[in-house]
This record gives C-alpha cells, structure tokens and sequence, in this order.
C-alpha cells in the first residue's frame, strides 16, 4: 500500500499570507506510460464533503482559484495558498490514485492565526 | 448539474447488513467510475471500494473486504453498497464518489462527492 504522509497536521496563517502543506509518499505516483503524477488535493470545510481542488499533483479544478497551487515531483508534493483568505479555512488532504488501495493524508487543518 | 444523493445509513447492531444507495443525476451516470469513501466522526478520509464504468474492475480497501460488495445498476443510474457482518469500527458517514475520467481504465481523480450517510453501528 501507498502511505501519504501529511505535514503537518495543522497550521496558523495570517489572513493574506502564505500557507504551505506537505505531502509524501511512502513511493513514487509517477506514471511512466503518460509522465503524470496521479496525485489530488481536497479541501473539506466543517459540516461539508470534500471538494477536489488540485489534480495530475499541478492542475487547478475548474473554479478553484488561482490562489491555490499545487507542485512536486517524485515522491514530495506541496500545496500552497499564496494569500489565505478567511473562507480558505478548511482541512485539507492529499490523495493519491495510482494504485489500490486508494489512499489519503491524514489530513492538515488550517487556520486563521 | 451532478447530484449524488446517498441514503441507507441508520443505527444498526454489530453483526447486522445494510445496504446504501446512491442516486446520480446531472451526468452520464454510465461513463463514468464510482467509489465510496468513509469518514468516521472527527477523523480523516479512508477509501472503501471503486467500481470503473463498465463493472469490469472492482476493488475494496482490505478493511472491507470480504464483507462489503459494491455494485451498479447504470439502467437507474444508482450505486450500491451491500455492507454486511457490520462492526463497531465501520461506524461513519459514507460519502459516494464520482471519479472525473470518462470511460477510463485506470483510476482517476474524485471530481464529486455526495452529502454522505451516517452509518452507527452500536449495540
């Protein structure tokens, strides 16, 4: 089984500044055949589903905004908020979908400092 | 718009079965991957069974195996869950899943996800 390893479980951002999250695999996500890593971002606010936000580790979901990026290579993936804004306020988990069992972070919780 | 709407979850003895259903709508409910995915109260995510578009690869999360069963019916355009020998363990809200690759092969991203339903299992 893939092991994602979240870091760290939780962080205090000031409005408008950075807030970056880590995530490893225990091995590489990295398909030879189409050169994509088959990792995703969610964001799962209180009282709601998840939603995907980050996908192929890079690419933005249609309507999430650009405020949000995802980056990394290998078996080391980070998603950023470059200016946190107060509805970012949300657990966030990274996911990979190379092989089963399917498998998640254990989540980092982020919010308001 | 898609709209995935679970139901079946209720407060059930350990040892018991339960199935839940998973009504979709706003797309081509047939193309299309399905999964499951539970979360107990307050913890994180865990996977519990995929099913591709055409039924032709279904898998489940070795803590489920053996007892869960997923299928679909893509004639009603609905997901199953037949969930049986129910433990303390397996108590949490179980969200259904629509995977965003259309007739894909392999696994894809989880594009939509459902309110989910409560499943307790306490005696």
């Amino acid at each position: 089984d893939i092991v994602m390893t979240q870091s760290p479980d939780s962080l205090a951002v000031s409005l408008g500044e950075r807030a970056t999250i880590n995530c490893k695999s225990s091995q590489s996500v990295l398909s030879s055949f189409n050169n994509r890593h088959y990792l995703a971002w969610y964001m799962q606010k209180p009282g709601h589903p998840p939603k995907l936000l980050i996908y192929w580790a890079s690419t933005r979901e249609s309507g999430v905004p650009d405020r949000f990026s995802g980056s990394g290579s290998g078996t080391d993936f980070t998603l950023s908020i470059s200016s946190l804004q107060a509805e970012d306020v949300a657990v966030y988990y990274c996911q990979q979908y190379y092989s089963t069992p399917l498998t998640f972070g254990g989540g980092t919780k982020v919010e308001i400092k | 718009e898609v709209q995935l709407v679970e139901s079946g979850g209720d407060l059930i003895q350990p040892g018991r079965s339960l199935r839940l259903s998973c009504a979709a709508s706003g797309f081509s409910f047939r193309d299309f991957a399905m999964h499951w995915v539970r979360q107990a109260p307050g913890k994180g995510l865990e996977w519990v069974s995929g099913i591709t578009w055409n039924s032709g690869n279904i898998e489940y999360a070795d803590s489920v195996k053996g007892r869960f069963t997923v299928s679909r019916d893509n004639a009603k355009n609905s997901l199953y869950l037949h969930v049986n020998s129910l433990r303390v363990d397996d108590t949490a809200f179980y969200y259904c899943i629509k995977a965003s690759g259309r007739r894909s092969f392999e696994w894809s991203p989880f594009e939509h996800w459902g309110l989910g339903t409560l499943v307790t299992v306490s005696s």
